[in-house]
């Protein structure tokens, strides 16, 4: 049981390159999200999903995608990475109506 | 909107001295309370949680009270170690939200021997 995995751990880019940030989990949990942590605004919702087929918007959805095909997989997409763009992401999983949120190790982006 | 307020850090604290982090919040239905931890270089997990007006939440020697008249959920630990030395995250949530997670801006806390 790995629970929820992350690649690549890090990452530069450049301005204006794509690249997929991968999120997997396996717990069978419905419910999946990204975060980005930049220093002392804690963590800020960008995307969610609460099953196959079914994603929404956080707080801060500008320049991601997130699509969700299986249970198990929520890839994060940056069309045309933006120095903003520069954080660490996290994902995470959960079960309703557990309260637990379970978050991967995280992505350390950096847009040069 | 909901919204998480905690102390700034950095805390600095000698080891087996008397750890309080503050934790305010505002929340538009009835939130469910939390601490996460984040460790050096990993990803953040749960310290421990509340979900109704007086609970105490405990974990580890970490003990937060859900006091739904201050709006607060303060964290505290008797005797902190060096190992606890990590960012602590206090956070919300909302059932009927889907239990969307809310943070506040996390307090590091260093301890040294």
């Amino acid at each position: 049981n790995a629970g929820v995995t992350q690649t690549p751990k890090f990452q530069v880019l450049k301005t204006g390159q794509s690249m997929t940030l991968q999120c997997a989990q396996d717990m069978n949990h419905e419910y999946m999200s990204w975060y980005r942590q930049d220093p002392g605004m804690g963590l800020r919702l960008i995307h969610y999903s609460v099953g196959a087929g079914i994603t929404d918007q956080g707080e801060v959805p500008n320049g991601y995608n997130v699509s969700r095909s299986t249970t198990e997989d929520f890839p994060l997409r940056l069309l045309s990475a933006a120095p903003s763009q520069t954080s660490v992401y996290f994902c995470a999983s959960w079960r309703i109506p557990t309260d637990e949120q379970y978050f991967g190790p995280g992505t350390r982006l950096t847009v040069t | 909107g909901d919204s998480v307020t905690q102390m700034e850090g950095p805390v600095t604290l000698s080891e087996e001295a008397f750890l309080t982090i503050n934790c305010t919040y505002t929340a538009t239905g009835y939130p469910s309370l939390f601490w996460y931890v984040q460790y050096p270089g990993e990803g953040l997990q749960l310290l421990l949680k509340a979900t109704k007006a007086d609970d105490k939440g405990s974990n580890k020697g970490f003990e937060a009270t859900y006091r739904k008249e201050t709006t607060s959920f303060h964290l505290e630990k008797g005797s902190v170690q060096v190992s606890d030395s990590a960012v602590y995250f206090c956070a919300l949530s909302v059932n009927n939200a889907g239990n969307m997670l809310t943070f506040g801006g996390g307090t590091r806390l260093m301890v040294k021997p």
